[in-house]
């Protein structure tokens, strides 16, 4: 079975401070893990993925995300936030082992301000 | 290249009715898989259609069925509302690679609201 917890439903941060963004997530098998962002009334942006090698992916818009299986965690950050981020993002996981069923977690809306 | 597409954009049924949403899959992508997203919530995985059979399901009554048709197009219905279906309705196509990522590309939804 797998699962997604986002760490925060809501998260604030000012223009041009760091954005983190927390996912942990649990998986029986190894997993695949993508995060995506969701503007108002719009579907779902692929930002990012993890399947293999390098634990440090880049993504879009500046995102990047570290795959620790140590700390089965996944979290999302950008060094510097702009207006333009704020959305909601939400973290996934599906198998690798061909199942394409994918779990999301609850979302967390990032704020930016002025 | 088009991307995936939905129809229609928002619909308001009432409790018992029945409901049809429709996605075009981006070209080139022979699987669909559609998902429910209430509001202040994730995307729930319903189901997924692969060369126009299901190809796994998730906890969704039986009244939620679909179609995936020759174009690889697809079809969600959902009989005998409930308010509870009040929800927007994404599709996602992706083209399944043998050792590979599953990557889907999502429409912009369907908003469906049930009184």
């Amino acid at each position: 079975a797998q699962s997604v917890t986002q760490l925060g439903s809501h998260v604030s941060v000012s223009e041009g401070a760091l954005v983190l963004l927390r996912c942990n997530y649990s998986s029986s098998v190894p997993p695949y893990l993508f995060w995506y962002v969701q503007y108002p009334n719009q579907g779902l942006q692929l930002l990012l993925k993890y399947t293999t090698g390098a634990t440090l992916v880049k993504g879009i818009n500046g995102f990047e995300a570290e795959f620790k299986k140590s700390e089965t965690s996944f979290h999302l950050t950008k060094p510097s936030a702009h207006m333009s981020d704020a959305a909601e993002y939400f973290c996934a996981v599906s198998p690798n082992t061909g199942g394409f069923k994918t779990i999301f977690g609850a979302g967390t809306r990032l704020f930016v301000k002025a | 290249e088009t991307g995936v597409t939905q129809s229609p954009t928002h619909l308001i049924k009432t409790r018992g009715q029945q409901v049809t949403l429709r996605c075009s899959s981006q070209s080139g992508h022979n699987t669909v898989s559609w998902y429910q997203q209430a509001l202040g919530q994730g995307p729930q995985f319903i189901f997924q259609y692969y060369r126009e059979e299901e190809n796994g399901r998730g906890n969704f009554p039986p009244r939620f069925s679909g179609l995936q048709f020759p174009n690889y197009s697809s079809e969600l219905n959902v009989n005998a509302l409930e308010l509870d279906d009040s929800a927007l309705y994404l599709c996602a196509s992706s083209f399944p690679l043998a050792g590979g990522v599953n990557e889907q590309f999502f429409g912009p939804g369907t908003r469906l609201t049930v009184l």
